[in-house]
């Protein structure tokens, strides 16, 4: 079992343009947590998604973000037409169930230039 | 609303002292504490939470709810210890979790 991937984990955009973030989770896991890391920071949750569905996204903003984990594939963190304020490191982690039990991911940092 | 607090970015200490990293939190319900660790170049992982009682690589934790605060301790440190750690704290079950900002422990021969 090699853990939950991350990939890309380092990605350039520019401003305006879109960064899809992927998030594999370690296998037998059916739940997914979005986090996002700014400099300085700590974890901040995003959203949390079950196969198909979003749970929770109360900590996603509310433009240019979405994020979903199809029954098929990895789960993807999507974000439309990125700002400077948008790097950051992000992380996902992914856990048969209880949130505490989380694995999580080497992360990918997005770099806006 | 539910906030984990880690009153220091950096602690420094020297081989063998004792190490308290400090967390306070806030949270309406009886919370779910929790310590995670990130050592250099690894991801991050789970290092004990406050229901199991345990002792992890020397760590305790003990949970006081009157001061609401929640220590990582650890009567001597070893370099390897050097990490960041993170407070984080859970409503339970499948309630996601907040993190504070991360204390950076680093160990010193």
């Amino acid at each position: 079992n090699a853990g939950v991937m991350q990939n890309p984990r380092h990605l350039v955009r520019r401003r305006g343009q879109e960064a899809r973030l992927r998030c594999s989770p370690m296998k037998g896991h059916s739940h997914v947590y979005w986090y996002r890391q700014l400099p300085e920071e700590g974890l901040k949750f995003m959203v949390y998604l079950q196969k198909e569905n979003i749970i929770d996204e109360s900590g996603m903003p509310k433009e240019r973000f979405s994020a979903e984990f199809p029954k098929e594939g990895p789960s993807i963190l999507r974000i439309q037409q990125v700002v400077r304020g948008d790097s950051a490191a992000y992380f996902c982690a992914s856990t048969e169930g209880r949130a505490y039990e989380q694995y999580f991911g080497p992360g990918t940092r997005l770099t806006v230039t | 609303a539910q906030r984990v607090t880690q009153p220091e970015k950096l602690l420094s200490v020297f081989k063998g002292a004792p190490v308290e990293l400090k967390c306070n939190y806030s949270y309406s319900g009886s919370p779910e504490l929790f310590w995670y660790v990130q050592y250099s170049r690894q991801r991050l992982q789970l290092l004990l939470r406050h229901i199991s009682r345990e002792s992890i690589k020397g760590f305790t934790a003990d949970l006081n709810k009157g001061e609401t605060s929640f220590h990582l301790k650890k009567p001597f440190a070893q370099e390897e210890d050097s990490a960041m750690y993170y407070c984080a704290l859970s409503g339970g079950g499948y309630s996601t979790l907040t993190f504070g900002k991360g204390t950076m422990l680093l160990v010193s021969p």
